[in-house]
């Protein structure tokens, strides 16, 4: 079957605009994860959702960050104002629910900020 | 606080020799563990993971990791290398209940394989 995918899968943005990044997890996967790959930080959780809400936000690192799912499904990340620390390899990853720990991961989209 | 840490940050081996990557973990309770792999430009795949039972655990592309409690380990092993495996390889401890079950990375073994 399909697996995680991500969309666009790179992105070049000037400093200040706005970015949308979107994930399309497994179909019937419940639970959802963005991460954040980067050089100086390596690979970094930012958010998890359960259904269309986010239990754990703890991850987003500052509040031009902000994440949405509707329908169960389909998710989009948002960074406002983006800024040149933000360029980093961004991963949708999902799980069947939550107590399965099998997270599968989409490709990326890789963010430049120039 | 959760970590892991994988001292090697590139190894090199040559075709057809063993491999051991490893992986040390802090984690408070029961370890949830996991190895990932990820070619150039590509996303994460999961090798092998380790909920439960048996310490050792077989996964994909002919790798297997063993669990030790006693030293909070979990290295990964392959007897033959082949050219392919070349890529990076993570190793990842999840949260064994709450609200989060989010992922913490090690910071990555690069593989090199020569000819």
């Amino acid at each position: 079957g399909a697996g995680v995918s991500q969309s666009p899968s790179n992105k070049v943005t000037e400093k200040g605009k706005d970015v949308e990044l979107r994930c399309d997890p497994i179909s019937g996967h419940t639970a959802l994860y963005w991460y954040r790959q980067s050089l100086g930080q390596g690979l970094e959780f930012l958010i998890y959702f359960q259904g269309n809400s986010a239990p754990d936000k703890s991850g987003l690192p500052s509040d031009r960050f902000s994440a949405e799912r509707t329908g169960g499904s389909v998710s989009t990340l948002t960074i406002q104002r983006t800024q040149q620390e933000d360029s980093a390899v961004y991963l949708c990853a999902s799980s069947l629910f939550q107590g399965a720990y099998e997270q599968y991961f989409g490709p990326g989209t890789r963010l430049t900020v120039t | 606080a959760q970590s892991v840490t994988q001292p090697d940050i590139h190894i090199t081996v040559s075709e057809g020799a063993s491999l051991e990557l490893r992986c040390n973990y802090s984690y408070g309770a029961t370890p949830y563990l996991f190895w990932y792999v990820q070619s150039p430009g590509q996303g994460l795949q999961l090798l092998l993971k380790y909920f439960s039972g048996d310490t050792l655990v077989q996964g994909i592309k002919g790798f297997e990791a063993e669990f030790k409690r006693s030293q909070s380990s979990f290295n990964l092993r392959k007897p033959s290398v082949h050219w392919s495996d070349a890529a990076e390889y993570f190793c990842a401890v999840g949260a064994s209940g709450g609200a989060t079950n989010k992922l913490i990375f090690g910071t990555g073994t690069l593989l090199a394989v020569q000819p």
